[in-house]
């Protein structure tokens, strides 16, 4: 079933540690997104890529990075996280005439 | 920069009133729009949306949307809501130019039995 996976679902670590969020999907898409939601706030854009080895920074800034070495896979490192980085990511993917996003459930991360 | 305002953060509705939610964007030019909805535990999902054409838009679970270029809204309505819809809803827009969704705050909705 085509779908998008996030792992893991909720993160608590502390501050200084080195991140990764995993973000794969089984859509067939092209473009593949990284949002971030902070609670009764709007999503925000934080990455973006067009397709393989293509990304981009997104309208809110972010210390994290990302990479895209496969079309379905779409990871999101922090390398040295910090309680301002608390927040729910959100990963999404998009394709086909409309490009329609499609959304995973989200890492809700704490950083203490 | 495009802005997408959800004027209602919170509302709270009995089982079977009608529910309107608002939604205003600033761009004036060609615009995507969506509702998406997140249920509790859940994933975002797409409600529905509008591309072109008729600008009543019917989506899922009972739920349409109209499009009103003049006034830059997109409002959700449904006549009748059921416990199950208690959610949070997201509006949405896609300008040309743009590479992602421009999303509103949200609004919450909950439904009492």
């Amino acid at each position: 079933e085509a779908d998008i996976y996030q792992t893991p679902r909720y993160l608590v670590i502390g501050t200084g540690k080195k991140i990764t969020l995993e973000c794969s999907q089984t859509m067939g898409h092209d473009k593949m997104y990284w949002y971030q939601q902070d609670p009764g706030m709007e999503l925000h854009l934080i990455h973006y890529s067009y397709g393989v080895n293509s990304t981009e920074k997104g309208d809110l800034s972010s210390e994290s990075t990302v990479s895209r070495i496969r079309t379905e896979h779409f990871p999101l490192t922090l390398e040295s996280a910090r309680p301002s980085h608390t927040s729910q990511y959100l990963c999404a993917s998009s394709g086909g005439a409309y490009n329609e996003q499609f959304f995973g459930p989200g890492t809700r991360l704490t950083v203490l | 920069a495009q802005s997408v305002s959800q004027h209602n953060h919170h509302v709270i509705l009995s089982e079977a009133a009608s529910l309107e939610l608002g939604c205003n964007y600033s761009y004036g030019g060609t615009v995507n729009l969506f509702w998406y909805v997140q249920y509790p535990g859940q994933h975002l999902q797409l409600l529905l949306k509008y591309f072109s054409g008729d600008p009543l838009v019917k989506g899922i679970k009972g739920f349409e949307a109209e499009f009103i270029k003049s006034k830059f809204s997109f409002n959700l309505r449904k006549p009748s809501v059921q416990w199950s819809d208690t959610a949070e809803y997201f509006c949405a827009v896609k300008d040309t130019g743009r590479r992602a969704l421009t999303f509103g705050s949200g609004t919450r909705l909950q439904v009492q039995p």
